[in-house]
């Protein structure tokens, strides 16, 4: 059951260049969400969107960039990639937005 | 104040323990609580929901109390699979139309050893 899927699992590329994450779901869920996880921070909220056309920042947005033309689609893209956004990168789902949200693989992005 | 609290760990029990969690939560308006299991880094997963009137699920008990304001999960006959990083999950509302919020504990780190 691969509901949602990211890709790619694994990524390495140089301060100022721009990356794309990608965020699949299969559920036509209305909720989506971009995290990024840390050592000693937990899980944090970059971006979500409520619909296709509707998004909204999170904990810590600065530096990343994210759209939703489709409902099943939501990738992020850091526009000049930092050596502080290296970290995992997950994407979830969920159709009613306080219920439990559904993860995907993750994305390791390191950045030299 | 953090919005969820919880002790980072590790607990190390061993085999056959029973090992129990608590995490604080500070919006008195929440209504959704969750335990999540995370292994190594890899994806969060949804271990059980927090109802009202506690719960259980096999070796696994859950519970709210919202005098206090925090969860608890108890684990019983603890096993090496059950080894991992337990996170804390709950919901901020918001009133005023919008998206309710999922916020996420930083997690509790479980070590069972044979």
């Amino acid at each position: 059951d691969a509901g949602i899927t990211q890709s790619p699992r694994y990524k390495i590329t140089e301060t100022g260049r721009q990356v794309t994450l990608m965020c699949h779901q299969t559920w036509s869920h209305s909720y989506m969400f971009w995290y990024r996880q840390d050592l000693g921070h937990g899980l944090r909220l970059i971006y979500y969107s409520a619909a296709a056309d509707i998004t909204d920042k999170g904990e810590v947005p600065d530096g990343y960039v994210v759209s939703r033309s489709k409902t099943e689609n939501f990738p992020l893209t850091l526009e000049s990639a930092t050596r502080s956004q290296t970290s995992v990168y997950f994407c979830a789902s969920t159709h009613v937005g306080d219920q439990p949200q559904h993860f995907g693989d993750g994305t390791r992005l390191s950045i030299l | 104040r953090k919005e969820v609290e919880q002790d980072p760990g590790p607990f190390n029990v061993p085999e056959g323990a029973t090992v129990a969690f608590n995490c604080t939560y500070s919006n008195s308006a929440s209504q959704s609580f969750f335990w999540y299991r995370q292994d190594c880094r890899k994806e969060p997963k949804l271990l059980m929901s927090v109802y009202s009137s506690g719960n259980e699920d096999g070796r696994f008990t859950a519970q709210l109390n919202r005098a206090s304001q925090y969860i608890s999960l108890l684990i019983r006959d603890s096993k090496l699979s059950d080894s991992a990083t337990y996170l804390c999950v709950v919901n901020r509302p918001f009133f005023s139309g919008g998206y309710n919020k999922l916020i996420f504990g930083a997690g509790t780190r479980l070590a069972v050893h044979p």
